[in-house]
């Protein structure tokens, strides 16, 4: 069965980057493009960016440009999110997610970051 | 940017009710529009893609419709555990997204 699997909980210092994994079994891992998604604490869901399956091409929310970056590791099937120069603000649970045609099908449970002096 | 809308942001309703949760986009996005269902501290599921078309194994209760701008959830015959909020979803500027705000839906 296709699952997603998240690293754990992050606590990071303003300025600090937290880089998040995602590691996918059950498919075929370079058929799917992967998104990340984060939700603040009782916020909504904030789409961040996309990467295709070979890690070759990436397109990022205007928010997040220069900030975050997204690799994939094809010989471990893990996704990476990276976000630099954090502060408060991107305290939320952070989500990645296959794409299967143009939907999100399958989701990890999410990695809380939380961002605090 | 497409912006998108969801209308109420919450609802109260009762175990057996039809609801209707509306979101709407600002500009034409044909059939790109995703529904996905969040409990607390959960991830989102997928419920409907493409705005009408139903996710393998979600109940035939929810049905979704719309195409261009304005796009409805359906829920028939409300169960307890479809007290949850529903977000909306544009794939129509690929590769850029958006969600819209979410409808929290509450048991009266």
């Amino acid at each position: 069965q296709v699952q997603l699997v998240q690293s754990g909980a992050e606590v990071k210092k303003p300025g600090a980057s937290v880089k998040v994994s995602c590691k996918a079994s059950g498919y075929t891992f370079t058929t799917f493009f992967m998104h990340w998604v984060r939700q603040a604490p009782g916020q909504g869901l904030e789409w961040m960016g996309i990467i295709n399956p070979s890690g070759t091409s990436r397109n990022y929310a205007q928010k997040f440009q220069g900030r975050v970056t997204m690799t994939i590791d094809t010989s471990t099937s893990t996704v990476y999110m990276e976000l630099s120069t954090l502060r408060s603000e991107d305290t939320a649970v952070y989500f990645c997610a296959r794409m299967n045609g143009e939907s999100l099908d399958y989701w990890g449970q999410g990695t809380l970051v939380t961002v605090s002096s | 940017d497409i912006q998108m809308t969801q209308s109420p942001s919450s609802l109260s309703a009762s175990v057996g009710d039809r609801v209707t949760i509306t979101c709407r986009a600002s500009q034409n996005i044909n059939i790109y529009l995703n529904w996905y269902q969040q409990k607390p501290g959960k991830a989102p599921k997928l419920l409907i893609y493409a705005a009408s078309f139903l996710q393998s194994g979600v109940p035939s209760t929810f049905s979704g419709s719309g195409s261009g701008t304005d796009f409805t959830l359906t829920i028939t015959s409300l169960q307890t555990e479809d007290f949850a909020t529903y977000y909306c979803q544009q794939s129509y500027s690929a590769p850029l997204y958006t969600f819209g705000p979410g409808t929290k839906l509450e048991i009266k």
